[in-house]
């Protein structure tokens, strides 16, 4: 059964300070993705990393994959307030002759921004 | 920009009875998915719909729970039924291919029951 596993749950950060949020999965898996929640509203994906190695970055989020080690990292860089949401990983179950590729999430980040 | 469209945004609804969720996927786009998410939870997967037919579908989408695309551009999730433990935002998502293609999700509906 594949697992994700997102930490912290929570993150209280002051702005213009750096952080990384941490995404585990258990078993193989080519595809993941980093996907932002605003409170009451739809999930609006920021990043899909393909591949080890993967590094993607959109203004002050910066994402990575290490499929080796099962871990994807999202990097938040001198954090404005406005990056206050909850972000999701999410792995597909998808593998050559599976499925169709469902995504399954961790349990989220939910960051906080302060000034 | 195309996007996934659900309706409605919020349905409050007696326990016992059965709703139907709608989604209009993005339309050259070839597999539905249904997921949801209980108040404050994470984000869990019901199905997934492919030329015509369910593909996969998880633990949670039970007897109770079907999925229909009646004409060519609607998706519906049914929920015969209801229970309390029902209430959650239910999201619709569609993807261009299968194998892990990027999913785009609607706005969700709440679905409240009472």
């Amino acid at each position: 059964e594949l697992k994700v596993e997102q930490n912290p749950l929570f993150l209280s950060m002051q702005e213009g300070k750096n952080y990384t949020i941490y995404c585990n999965y258990s078993t193989t898996s080519d595809r993941l993705y980093w996907y932002r929640q605003d409170p009451g509203k739809s999930l609006e994906s920021l990043f899909v990393l393909l591949s080890n190695g993967a590094v993607k970055q959109e203004g002050r989020l910066m994402a990575s994959l290490d499929t080796k080690a099962r871990l994807s990292t999202l990097h938040i860089t001198a954090a404005v307030h406005d990056l206050s949401a909850t972000y999701f990983c999410a792995v597909t179950s998808w593998n050559y002759g599976g499925s169709q590729g469902n995504l399954i999430f961790g349990k989220g980040t939910k960051l906080s921004v302060k000034p | 920009e195309p996007e996934v469209t659900q309706t409605p945004s919020h349905q409050v609804t007696q326990m016992g009875q059965e709703v139907i969720l709608r989604c209009v996927p993005i339309s050259n786009h070839l597999y539905f998915y249904w997921y949801r998410q209980i108040l404050g939870q994470k984000v869990e997967f019901l199905v997934s719909f492919y030329n015509n037919e369910i593909s996969e579908k998880s633990e949670i989408f039970d007897d109770q729970f079907s999925v229909e695309r009646p004409d060519g551009s609607n998706f519906t999730l049914k929920i015969r039924s209801t229970k309390l433990e029902d209430s959650a935002m239910y999201f619709c998502a569609s993807s261009e291919g299968g194998g892990g293609q990027p999913q785009h999700f609607g706005d969700g509906t709440r679905l409240s029951i009472l």
